[in-house]
């Protein structure tokens, strides 16, 4: 099973800064993983899948990178609605799995 | 609008069995794989199941597999998760979601908000 680790665990900005998410995988994964963006009692919400790819809806300050190993979430400008849970996914090898998480929370 | 609603959750003592339903609407349920993912209370995310659009094929975590059954009813758009053999470990909010589809499976576009199972006793 392939381990999805997210880092850091929480991240503390301030609205209107950037925002670099991590996400490294136990062994390649190619392109095939996504992000989904968590608000508090509410289900995820898909952001980028393909790593890179921005799915319907989804404002152009959220952007995807990376490919093996390595991926980043990147948000270019905080709104105060996205310090919320930020997760990773992995779809390259049975099971897909998840990341643990990244809290982004208000400095 | 596009939405899954679950329903069936509760609470369950050890051992013991539950139903879980999702009614899909304002899309061609039949058309999409459907997937079962669980969050156990202050956790991340877990697959536990999926079903393809015409119900011939299911796969299932390791830790659910020979407990859970997932199955669906095209006619009706209802997704449904059987769960038997309950352990505490089981606790968790579970989502049903559509899988984004194409060459994309695995993916999970559309999420419900979810219904609450407490396995103890």
């Amino acid at each position: 099973e392939i381990v999805l680790t997210q880092s850091p665990a929480t991240l503390s900005l301030s609205p209107g800064e950037r925002a670099t998410l991590s996400c490294r995988a136990s062994q390649s994964v190619s392109s095939y993983l996504a992000w989904y963006q968590q608000k508090p009692g509410q289900a995820p919400r898909l952001l980028i899948y393909d790593a890179s790819n921005r799915a319907i809806g989804i404002p152009a300050r959220f952007s995807g990178s990376g490919s093996g190993t390595d991926f980043t979430l990147t948000i270019s400008s905080l709104e105060p609605e996205d310090f919320v849970v930020y997760y990773c996914q992995q779809r390259s090898n049975w099971p897909s799995t998840f990341g643990q998480g990244t809290r982004l929370e208000i400095k | 609008e596009v939405q899954l609603v679950e329903s069936g959750g509760g609470l369950v003592q050890p051992g013991g069995s539950l139903g879980l339903s999702c009614a899909a609407s304002a899309f061609t349920f039949s058309n999409y794989w459907m997937h079962w993912v669980r969050q156990a209370p202050g956790k991340g995310l877990v697959w536990v199941s999926r079903i393809t659009s015409d119900g011939s094929s299911t796969a299932y975590a390791d830790s659910v597999k020979g407990r859970f059954t997932i199955s669906r009813d095209n006619a009706k758009n209802t997704l449904y998760l059987q769960m038997n053999s309950l352990r505490a470990e089981d606790t968790a909010v579970y989502y049903c979601a559509r899988d984004f589809g194409g060459s994309s499976n695995y993916y999970m576009d559309v999420w419900g908000k979810g219904t609450t199972v407490t396995v103890s006793s």
